[in-house]
């Protein structure tokens, strides 16, 4: 089975602008989070989401958005972005509730806020 | 709230001597216990879990971690370290109950000497 993929894996911005990333899970999951990994916060949970709808938050400003499709492909949005929002941003898919609950990495996606 | 703790940023072995990297976890109810690896610019790589049964588990690599309820620990061993193994390392839990969220540890990084 292909693994979590990302996209894109590399992103330059400026502060203010605002950024989509994607994640597909590995064939079957249904459940994707997201995290956010930065050197002085380290991994931190932003969002999951299950049959579309967001089952769990972070604590994460409002312009942390996120939504899932479908087919279980999410996307999370972050809107105004500031320079702390540097980060590799990681999607993890699972098979989701009542199962064993072990979370699969994508490559992550490399933020860089200027 | 659960929280996990790891012992030790950074760590260093000689490449062929004993690998022990320390996870402590704080949860009345013991949660799903995960190790992840991460290697330079790469996502989380699962390297083994503990959810329910043997104490003892063997994950990928030469790697093992042993449960200790008594002790509230997960420390991930390796008998023999390699040069390959020189990577962040991060212990994570996941709780049993109704709070959805990996959390993880703060990273150990292991260097292997020759």
């Amino acid at each position: 089975k292909a693994g979590v993929t990302q996209t894109p894996r590399y992103l330059i911005k400026t502060r203010g602008q605002q950024v989509t990333l994607s994640c597909s899970p590995i064939s079957g999951h249904r459940s994707v989070s997201w995290y956010q990994q930065t050197p002085g916060q380290g991994l931190q949970f932003l969002f999951e989401y299950f049959s579309e709808t967001q089952r769990n938050k972070g604590n994460f400003p409002g312009r942390f958005s996120g939504r899932q499709f479908s087919n279980s492909r999410s996307e999370m949005n972050v809107s105004t972005l500031e320079l702390g929002d540097s980060a590799l941003y990681l999607c993890a898919s699972s098979l989701g509730p009542g199962t064993e609950e072990t979370q699969y990495f994508g490559p992550g996606t490399r933020l860089l806020v200027l | 709230a659960q929280s996990v703790t790891q012992l030790g940023s950074h760590v260093s072995v000689s490449e062929g001597a004993l690998v022990l990297l320390r996870c402590n976890y704080s949860s009345s109810v013991p949660p799903y216990l995960f190790w992840y690896v991460q290697y330079p610019n790469q996502g989380l790589q699962l390297l083994l879990k503990y959810t329910t049964g043997a104490t003892l588990v063997k994950g990928i690599n030469g790697f093992e971690a042993e449960f200790k309820k008594s002790e509230t620990s997960f420390h991930l061993t390796k008998p023999s370290a390699h040069m390959s193994d020189a990577a962040e390392y991060f212990c994570a839990v996941f709780p049993r109950g109704s709070a959805r969220q990996l959390t993880f540890g703060s990273g150990t990084q292991l260097t292997v000497l020759p």
